[in-house]
């Protein structure tokens, strides 16, 4: 069965790094695009972008370009996202998802992915 | 580019039938007949339960309809059951620069 195992809670400090990752499993990795979803503490869903599984290329919405990074090890069937200078209003669940057609089509999720930023 | 705009909040008794819309823009929708919505219960993953506008995956309740008609979705959820309380998004597929735009998300309160 089709699965999205993402990596545990993380608390930074403003300024870190951060990197999740979001493992697949049950289904061909590079056949089906991945997107990245952000959901802020009692707040709505955001797209961030995704990422072609098979060529690698990254396509960021407005407003997540720059200290945001989505890449592949399809080695190990695993997408990453990754976050640079950490903000407080970083904090949020961050999701994968897997694309079923087009892009606002995502039939598979992972489990979530909360990032807190804290002094 | 703001969000689809979606009621805050509806609510229906057990049994009850209701409609959540989802308005935007011509550019928001794209002249694509892609819309999504997703189901959302507190401290979980969204579940796909249409997509292009009127399909339903494998495994979604048939009490579950949706439908597009100019530059406004609708969900309908019939025969309310207390597990459909939760939170529900649209989403399209855009012709502008932010390829994918959520609703702001509407709560669902079965009394």
């Amino acid at each position: 069965q089709v699965q999205l195992v993402q990596s545990g809670s993380e608390l930074k400090k403003p300024g870190a790094s951060v990197k999740v990752s979001c493992k697949a499993s049950g289904y061909t990795f590079s056949s089906y695009a991945m997107n990245w979803v952000r959901q802020a503490p009692g707040q709505g869903l955001e797209w961030m972008g995704w990422i072609n599984t098979n060529t690698g290329d990254p396509t960021y919405a407005q407003g997540f370009t720059g200290r945001f990074v989505f890449s592949l090890d399809t080695s190990v069937n695993t997408a990453y996202l990754q976050i640079s200078s950490l903000k407080a209003e970083d904090t949020a669940v961050y999701f994968c998802a897997r694309v079923m057609t087009t892009v606002n089509n995502n039939d598979y999720w992972g489990q979530g992915t909360l990032v807190a930023v804290s002094s | 580019q703001s969000a689809l705009t979606q009621p805050a909040s509806v609510s229906g008794s057990p049994g009850q039938s209701i409609t959540i819309s989802c308005t935007g823009t011509s550019s928001d929708f794209g002249g694509y007949n892609s819309v999504s919505w997703y189901q959302q219960h507190p401290g979980k993953a969204p579940k796909l339960l249409i997509y292009d506008v009127s399909n339903r995956p494998s495994g979604v309740s048939n009490r579950f309809s949706a439908s597009k008609s100019g530059n406004t979705a609708s969900l309908t959820i019939s025969g309310l059951q207390a597990e459909d309380e939760a939170d529900y998004y649209c989403c399209s597929y855009t012709s502008s620069a932010t390829l994918v735009i959520f609703g702001g998300g509407t709560k669902l309160t079965v009394l």
